[in-house]
């Protein structure tokens, strides 16, 4: 079976344009998760969805980031504008249900490097 | 508050020697824990996971991992590494909250020498 899908695996653009990032979780699976990793920072949750509703944005660290789910298969991680600071590992995960014990399924992440 | 400590930033040993990453954490309440390893350029996979019952848990590649409640710990352990196992490690707590939301560790960064 397929895993968690993210698209671009590598993104490298100028401060002020609009980034676009893709993630298509494990089918059957309800629950998606976002995450950005640092050095600094390590792993962070920026947002939480079920059955495609955002449940938890709290993560999401200002107005410039958004997320959405429009259906069960597809997710989207926006940032605009960007900066330099946002450059990042960004990860999608999802699990089959949101029980404390489900565990979560990441893809390999999107390198977003913004110049 | 929940958190998650794991105090070995880097950790080197040499192929075939035994392992032991120490993970502790802090939690109220019956946890739920797991151990991740993250290779270079990829996601983090699942090496096993802990919920109740038996305090030992196996995981996949030959991991296994200890629960001690009184020391608020869950190490991973190996018992002969291979050059493959050098990647990163990471803990993770299931904290209450709704859903399944993972406090993560720092991790520690495991160097396999031939």
């Amino acid at each position: 079976d397929a895993g968690v899908i993210q698209s671009p695996r590598h993104e490298v653009t100028e401060m002020g344009q609009e980034v676009t990032l893709r993630c298509k979780p494990i089918s059957g699976h309800n629950s998606l998760f976002w995450y950005r990793q640092t050095m600094m920072r390590g792993l962070e949750l920026l947002i939480y969805f079920n059955n495609n509703v955002p449940i938890d944005d709290s993560g999401m660290p200002e107005d410039r980031f958004s997320a959405k789910m429009p259906n069960a298969s597809f997710s989207t991680l926006k940032i605009q504008p960007s900066e330099p600071r946002d450059s990042a590992v960004y990860f999608c995960a999802s699990s089959l249900g949101q029980g404390a014990g489900q565990p979560q399924h990441f893809g390999d992440g999107t390198r977003l490097s913004i110049l | 508050a929940q958190s998650v400590t794991q105090p070995d930033i880097h950790i080197t040993v040499s192929e075939g020697a035994s392992l032991e990453l120490r993970c502790n954490y802090s939690y109220g309440a019956t946890p739920y824990l797991f151990w991740y390893v993250q290779s270079p350029g990829q996601g983090l996979q699942l090496l096993l996971k802990y919920f109740s019952g038996d305090t030992l848990v196996q995981g996949i590649k030959g991991f296994e991992a200890e629960f001690k409640r009184s020391q608020s710990s869950f190490n991973l352990r190996k018992p002969s590494v291979h050059w493959s196992d050098a990647a990163e490690y990471f803990c993770a707590v299931a904290v209450s909250g709704g859903y399944n939301k993972l406090i993560f560790g720092a991790g520690t960064r495991l160097a396999v020498h031939p």
